[in-house]
């Protein structure tokens, strides 16, 4: 089982609906969750974080934690064309002498006008 | 943005020559991370660094050494370049230790090994 799973896509819905990207985990020793977008060519960007059990929402994106499920999602409202673009999910999992990242493989979206 | 810079950005060389890739930043981060991106994999940890000359293995370090003589610079070398590390290489960098970190991603370098 891989550490981080996501769903690869692509994932394609019409401009001004709501996308749902998800993200399972296998160590239950993760501590925090983060959701990078990274435009075709460019660098990964962070857009959210979430380390507690629940929702936060930060403008038109809502991320998810669920750590009894070992679960964790990512909601875009509204979507526009322009979140098109490849979602990664990253967990960090603490160890003695550093932060481990580990990123799922991405999840791409397409969102239609 | 963090300043970081990756040199050089598309580099294309041949099996079994030397190659060195190098990050810099010049945020004077202390964490710095050295991946590589292939599709299906998402981003895969080669190295990583939290601080001068004190580096350590990630998942998928086999053909790579680094080498971090200064804060702000850090090298990622192929040793001996195989068709299998062809793959673009994305440097990171954060300031601190703890949960909640925010890595902070130069712009890429594309790598072709023929």
């Amino acid at each position: 089982q891989k550490e981080v799973e996501q769903n690869s896509g692509p994932l394609s819905v019409p401009e001004g609906a709501i996308a749902s990207l998800n993200c399972t985990y296998s160590d239950r020793g993760s501590q925090s969750f983060f959701w990078y977008r990274q435009y075709s060519g460019k660098s990964p960007e962070l857009i959210m974080f979430i380390y507690s059990n629940g929702d936060k929402e930060d403008g038109r994106f809502t991320a998810q934690l669920n750590k009894a499920s070992q679960y964790v999602s990512l909601l875009i409202r509204d979507s526009q064309p322009s979140d098109s673009a490849t979602y990664l999910c990253a967990v960090n999992l603490v160890k003695t002498s550093y932060d481990k990242v580990i990123f799922g493989p991405g999840t791409s979206l397409s969102v239609i006008p | 943005d963090a300043g970081i810079t990756q040199s050089p950005r598309h580099k294309v060389t041949e099996t079994g020559t030397p190659v060195t890739l190098r990050c810099h930043q010049t945020e004077n981060h202390r964490y710095m991370y050295w991946y590589r991106q292939d599709p299906g994999h998402g981003l895969r940890l080669i190295h990583y660094s939290y601080g001068v000359k004190d580096t350590d293995k990630g998942e998928v370090s086999d053909g790579y050494s680094v080498s971090r003589s200064k804060t702000e610079d850090f090298l990622l070398t192929l040793e001996s370049a195989t068709s299998s590390q062809t793959s673009v290489y994305f440097c990171a960098s954060h300031p601190l230790a703890g949960s909640l970190i925010e890595q902070f991603f130069g712009p890429g370098t594309r790598l072709t090994v023929l």
